[in-house]
């Protein structure tokens, strides 16, 4: 069973459109993340919310929205998408609550090209 | 702020050569120390961590010790192979929010 699944696996799109990549975890854990790894393989954490609740968001533009409709799943919503979202996405997710470390669990990713 | 530096790469060995890779840390307090390893089209996955001063993680023949005197966690193995070809990343966590803080990545090519 896939531990962290995020769907699609690959997006390609046109500039100005709106698009949703799917997180969901199967582990139980009260903690998931989304980060960004660019096309120079730099990893930057984007969000980070514990039990539906948000805890981190670094300096990400209001375009991205992340959702959580319950613990198990974390959805990123980006509105409006430029040319400068094309990017890996990665979802992870950690057993224990914000406020610890923990080993994070990480999905396979999303490839996001923007056109 | 935190933050991780590792070597820049790519780094290309032969088969059952040796591997350094080097990465230092910045952070306040005392963070969690982690290696993750991205193979080809592949997501993260865990490879080693150390959680205080002088650990030492290992696996798959890895090994990385915390050494908080010189704020350092360098990957090391002993005999690559082939299937080490990965791009390797050093991070750290505090305690602050668990949140991950990356070095830029090390490409390993591993030639036959």
């Amino acid at each position: 069973d896939t531990a962290v699944s995020q769907t699609p696996k690959y997006l390609v799109t046109q500039m100005g459109n709106d698009k949703s990549i799917k997180c969901e975890q199967n582990l139980g854990h009260d903690t998931m993340y989304w980060y960004k790894q660019d096309s120079k393989k730099f990893l930057k954490i984007m969000f980070s919310y514990n039990n539906k609740e948000l805890i981190i968001n670094e300096t990400v533009p209001n375009r991205f929205s992340p959702k959580s409709p319950d613990k198990a799943h974390l959805n990123l919503h980006i509105n409006s998408l430029e040319l400068g979202d094309s990017a890996v996405y990665f979802c992870a997710s950690s057993p224990l609550a914000s406020g610890s470390t923990d080993t994070q669990y990480f999905g396979p990713g999303t490839r996001l090209t923007v056109l | 702020g935190n933050s991780v530096t590792q070597m820049e790469g790519p780094v290309t060995l032969s088969e059952e050569a040796f591997l350094t890779i080097n990465c230092t840390y910045t952070a306040t307090g005392y963070p969690s120390l982690f290696w993750y390893v991205q193979y080809p089209g592949e997501g993260l996955q865990l490879l080693l961590k150390a959680t205080k001063a002088d650990d030492k993680g290992s696996n798959k023949g890895f090994e990385a010790t915390y050494r908080k005197e010189t704020t350092s966690f360098h990957l090391e193995k002993g005999s690559v192979q082939v299937s080490d070809s990965a791009v390797y990343f050093c991070a750290l966590s505090d305690n602050a929010g668990n949140m991950l803080t990356f070095g830029g990545g090390t490409r390993l090519m591993v030639k036959p």
